[in-house]
């Protein structure tokens, strides 16, 4: 079954480096994803799609702060420089054959 | 500029039926395929189905068939999520999203949400 993991929540200070962790279920780690980041009381907002190789293609508008990598079934998403507007719910979301999976997202916190 | 423009939010009592949209600009509508997703307050996203414009070939998610209808009227660009008979376990934030390719990818672009409170 296609699951993604994700730790509910994180925190970093202003202007330090943060990594949210995105785990493919096993048997899946060669599949893509994408990473969603959702401020509060807003829609999501689609930030990137992240390849097993990790090379990933980015949104429109989307910071160079933000950058994805993968290890084995672990998908990262690296967030630099933390400002406060990145406060926020980080989903990642896979899809297979006419349907898509979301993770449970990840609360970040900056401090 | 890419665009999914949903309608407004709606108050619906239990029993009551509801169609709310999306309307896609600044891409070719009837070629993307358009996915709905579900957030319940303050929870996460689930993927409720999808649709391809052009010829309405549909998916959903097992545990959203036959209690929700997804439709498209591409003559002017807008998918639809409707319901014929809303329960307040409907109550929900709904987004619709386009996928940057065939039905199994990305999703790229989002709507703005629609709310959708159901109250007695």
């Amino acid at each position: 079954q296609l699951v993604l993991t994700q730790s509910p929540s994180a925190s970093a200070s202003l202007g330090a480096s943060v990594k949210l962790t995105c785990t493919l279920s096993s048997g899946h780690s060669a599949y893509a994803i994408a990473w969603h980041q959702q401020q509060p009381e807003k829609g999501p907002r689609y930030l990137m799609k992240l390849n097993s190789d990790g090379s990933h293609s980015k949104g429109d508008g989307i910071p160079d702060r933000f950058s994805g990598s993968s290890s084995g079934a672990e998908r990262y998403l690296t967030i630099s420089s933390l400002q406060s507007e990145d406060e926020a719910d980080y989903y990642c979301h896979t899809w297979d054959t006419g349907f898509g999976v979301f993770g449970g997202g990840t609360k970040l916190t900056v401090l | 500029e890419v665009q999914l423009v949903q309608s407004g939010a709606e108050v619906k009592k239990p029993g009551e039926s509801l169609k709310i949209s999306c309307k896609g600009s600044g891409y070719s509508f009837t070629t993307y395929w358009i996915a709905w997703v579900r957030q319940m307050p303050g929870k996460g996203l689930e993927w409720m189905g999808i649709i391809y414009p052009r010829d309405s070939d549909t998916t959903y998610r097992p545990s959203f068939q036959g209690q929700v209808t997804i439709s498209a009227d591409k003559s002017i660009s807008t998918a639809y999520l409707q319901w014929s008979s809303l329960k307040a376990s409907d109550t929900a934030m709904y987004y619709c999203a386009r996928l940057e390719g065939s039905s199994s990818s990305s999703i790229d672009y989002w709507g703005q949400g629609t709310l959708v409170t159901v109250s007695s």
